[in-house]
């Protein structure tokens, strides 16, 4: 199993609609989890930390489910603005203590 | 200026140049990053510095050099670069090194070898 693995898409979502999109992660042991949010040709930046309880932002919905170990990423009535490459981030943890980005989910929001 | 900026924004190089890469923190952070952003492959950490001191090398080629003189700066030094090594190279800092911090990116570095 690879470190961080997300479905690469594109997601073609209509505005308005729910779109949700895993990411998985080889390390048992990470402890830190986190969305960040890239638009095409600028620089990630953080959308979310993702707790054990899980954690929401206005239409945003993180959840961690150890026992499968991946995260999720649920977005609620999409916007054009949603449009971006969603990187899934893990902590190492351990003996590889360092931080994996994933490859990236790309979200195109259609109007 | 606030953020993280980094200097210059495209870069074009030949296989026997030398080169320097810039980044600047003006958010009173005690770490700095650098990456490479290849097409099609994920973030690659490179370097990890903490108040100046390198404290992680993620099994970098000699080719690229960093330096950390004050905890504002961080450079990246290129020497004898291939052509693989075009990409994105994109600096951040976050207030420790601990992987529970947010990091802040600059808008990178986006360097072709030719």
């Amino acid at each position: 199993r690879k470190e961080v693995e997300q479905d690469p898409g594109p997601f073609n979502v209509p505005e308005g609609a729910t779109v949700a999109f895993n990411c998985t992660y080889s390390n048992s042991a990470s402890q830190s989890f986190f969305w960040y949010r890239q638009d095409c040709r600028k620089e990630p930046k953080l959308l979310m930390s993702v707790y054990s309880s899980g954690n929401e932002d206005g239409r945003f919905t993180a959840q961690l489910n150890r026992a499968s170990q991946y995260i999720s990423l649920l977005i609620r009535d999409s916007k054009l603005s949603d449009s971006a490459t969603y990187l899934c981030v893990v902590e190492g943890a351990g003996r590889d203590d360092k931080i994996i980005f994933g490859k990236g989910t790309r979200l195109h929001i259609l109007p | 200026e606030t953020g993280v900026t980094q200097t210059p924004r495209h870069l074009v190089m030949g296989m026997t140049n030398k080169k320097s890469l810039k980044c600047e923190q003006h958010l009173g952070h005690n770490a700095m990053y650098w990456y490479k952003q290849s097409a099609k492959k994920p973030l690659e950490l490179m370097f990890v510095y903490s108040l100046e001191e390198r404290v992680e090398n993620n099994s970098v080629p000699s080719r690229f050099s960093p330096e950390c003189p004050n905890s504002s700066h961080l450079f990246l030094h290129l020497h004898t670069l291939q052509p693989e090594d075009s990409a994105l190279y994109l600096c951040a800092s976050s207030p420790g090194t601990g992987w529970y911090y947010e990091q802040y990116f600059g808008p990178g570095t986006r360097l072709t070898v030719t």
